[in-house]
Formats: C-alpha cells, sequence, structure tokens
C-alpha cells in the first residue's frame, strides 16, 4: 500500500535562509507525488508534481522538488525563504493510476514558520 | 481556465440542525469530485468522492452523505449535525486519467455549537 511520511511537523527558517521539507513514500510501483501548501483558512494549492518525467521538479513560488528512488525520497526545497512562504504544507502520493477515481493519500503536513 | 467555488465560507450550527454545503467547478467537464474534512490536528480525511453524476463513493461512515445532482455540483449534506463534525471541510477536483493532482476550493469553515 502506498503511504507518505513527512519527517517534521514543524520546521522554522529565516527569512531569506534556505528551506528544506523532508518527505519519505512508500509504493509498489513508479508513484506520482505532489506537494502543496495550505495557509491559514484556505484551500490547497499545488506546488509541483512529479510523474515520472524529469527527476527534479521546479514548482511555483521558487519552490522546488527532488524525486530520489534509491532513498525513496521527495524532499522540497526553496534556495530563500520569505515571509509569505509560512504555511503548511502536505507531501501527496497518488493511489495506483489503474484506478479511475485518482484518490490521493497525504501526509500530515509540515508547517513552516519564517522569522523576520 | 478551471475554477472551483463552496459555500458558504463559514457556518456556525446548533447540534442537531441540517446541514447542506455546495461546491462547484467551471471550466471542465465529468471531473472527479471529493470532500475532504480538516479537524485540527487530524490531517486531511476524505470523505466522498464521485466519478460521475449519480455516483458517490463514502470513504467514513458517519452521519455525512453526499450527492451529485449535476455534472460539476457537489453536495454534502447531514440531517444532524454533531459536535465532532466541526471543521474545515475542502471540495476538490481531478481529471480522470492520470496524474490525479486535485485541484482545491477555498473551504467552509463549520462549528458545530
Amino acid at each position: 500500500a502506498q503511504s507518505v511520511t513527512q519527517l517534521d511537523s514543524h520546521v522554522s527558517v529565516s527569512e531569506g535562509t534556505p528551506v528544506l521539507l523532508r518527505c519519505n513514500y512508500s509504493s509498489s510501483y513508479s508513484p506520482s507525488l505532489f506537494w502543496y501548501v495550505q495557509h491559514p483558512n484556505k484551500g490547497l494549492q499545488l506546488l509541483l508534481k512529479y510523474t515520472s518525467a524529469a527527476t527534479l521538479v521546479k514548482g511555483i513560488n521558487g519552490f522546488e522538488a527532488e524525486f530520489k528512488k534509491s532513498e525513496t525520497s521527495f524532499h522540497l526545497t526553496k534556495p530563500s525563504a520569505h515571509m509569505s512562504d509560512a504555511a503548511e504544507y502536505f507531501c501527496v502520493v497518488s493511489d495506483p493510476p489503474g484506478g479511475s477515481q485518482g484518490n490521493l493519500i497525504f501526509g500530515k503536513g509540515t508547517k513552516l514558520s519564517v522569522k523576520p | 481556465s478551471q475554477t472551483i467555488h463552496q459555500w458558504p465560507a463559514t457556518l456556525v450550527q446548533p447540534v442537531g440542525s441540517p446541514l447542506s454545503l455546495e461546491c462547484t467547478v467551471e471550466g471542465t467537464s465529468n471531473p472527479n469530485l471529493y470532500w475532504y474534512r480538516q479537524a485540527a490536528g487530524r490531517g486531511l480525511q476524505l470523505l466522498f468522492y464521485s466519478v460521475g453524476i449519480g455516483q458517490i463513493s463514502s470513504e467514513v461512515p458517519q452521519n455525512l452523505s453526499a450527492s451529485r445532482p449535476q455534472d460539476r455540483q457537489f453536495i454534502l449534506s447531514s440531517k444532524k449535525l454533531l459536535l465532532s463534525d466541526s471543521g474545515f471541510y475542502l471540495c476538490a477536483w481531478s481529471l480522470g486519467q492520470g496524474p490525479y493532482e486535485q485541484y482545491f476550493g477555498p473551504g467552509t469553515r463549520l462549528t458545530v455549537t
């Protein structure tokens, strides 16, 4: 069965410093992986997706993630944090592609704080 | 482009009262539709999904129900709310083929008092 583990429930960085949000997945096939961001009392916004093309995926707002099959990881990074990046981030894996409903499996989320 | 709407944005209801939350999608046809609940400290829980009109699958048994009367309309209902129904309700849509990324609405904050 597919699963996702976000290794940190809370990450705190200073503005202008790099961001690293860690995610490990478990899947018996080649998965589709996503990162979503949620600001307080807002819906989830898709940051980026991996779909077995390039292993380094660039997303919106300067974020990127690298798919490493050998490490079963899909960590999210950004070179320089902005105050507006403070939010909760979810790592997500999709159900097997043979299914028609396309259910997603969500990690428990990592709350990112950015200090001035 | 596609957009997804949810209403109301916030709702305060007494225990035992009925509930109706509405979600509509514009700019796409025959989407998969989803209802999620996000309760404090409990992550995202899939409640229902639908692959077509009148086709509803329930992921969690509870006092909630869902209906899809039109292709791009998804409704979440309850006949009698419980305190435990409080939370942030999110509707999402996806296309019917991979990689299945979902696009979320702005959410409804429900407080049951």
